[in-house]
């Protein structure tokens, strides 16, 4: 069965400075992956994808992951994180036998400035 | 692209009453739509899958005659709540998968519920 774990479920940082939101996944066959970003009161808005083409993949709005095989990893960074980005972040994982999403708990993200 | 449309947006009824919500995908033809069930501060739980013409796949213990889902097109599904009561109260999101398993689900805003 696949699962992801989102290991950190609040994250905060300063305005300028990095991010990192962490994700881990269990699958039996090659995942797809993805990150989602939800502002309050919003619907799930796609950051980016990864679907077993390059293992870094760059999404919107400056964010990207790299997908670790051997760490079962796929992480999600921004070099320099605005007060725009705090929201609440999902690490999903496609079920392909079946046909839904696993998602994680989520990690909200607060940007001080 | 990929915008996804949902309404409305919130919605404040009387228990006993029905509540219907549409979820329409505006520049692409949906193959499949999904709806969820979000509580507060936790994450989306997938309440049924529909395919266009077909009968909803609901999850283990979702209510199909309380939550009925129609997809009578490519390009909307709709969520009726049935005899509404407090506790069917939440945040509902739907989503629309264009193409395959490994294709991305976009998103609609959400419709608050509130059933008071």
């Amino acid at each position: 069965a696949q699962s992801v774990t989102q290991l950190d479920s609040h994250v905060s940082v300063s305005e300028g400075t990095p991010v990192l939101l962490r994700c881990n996944y269990s699958s039996s066959y090659s995942p797809s992956l993805f990150w989602y970003v939800q502002h309050p009161n919003k619907g799930l808005q796609l950051l980016l994808k990864y679907t077993s083409a390059a293992t870094l993949v760059k999404g919107i709005n400056g964010f990207e992951a790299e997908f670790k095989k051997s760490e079962t990893s796929f992480h999600l960074t921004k070099p320099s994180a605005h007060m725009s980005d705090a929201a609440e972040y999902f690490c999903v994982v496609s079920d392909l036998g079946y046909n839904k999403l696993i998602f994680g708990a989520g990690t909200r993200l607060a940007v001080h400035p | 692209g990929a915008v996804v449309s949902q309404h409305p947006s919130w919605v404040i009824c009387k228990s006993g009453t029905s509540v219907k919500i549409e979820c329409r995908s505006l520049d692409f033809q949906a193959t499949t739509m999904f709806w969820y069930r979000q509580f507060p501060k936790q994450s989306l739980m997938l309440m049924a899958t529909s395919n266009e013409g077909s009968k909803a796949t609901y999850e283990q213990g979702v209510e199909k005659d309380k939550f009925l889902i129609n997809h009578a097109s490519l390009t909307l599904s709709t969520l009726t709540v049935t005899s509404a009561h407090p506790e069917d109260s939440s945040f509902y999101i739907c989503s629309a998968r264009e193409g395959g398993l490994n294709q991305p689900q976009h998103f609609g805003d959400g419709t608050r519920l509130s059933i008071l």
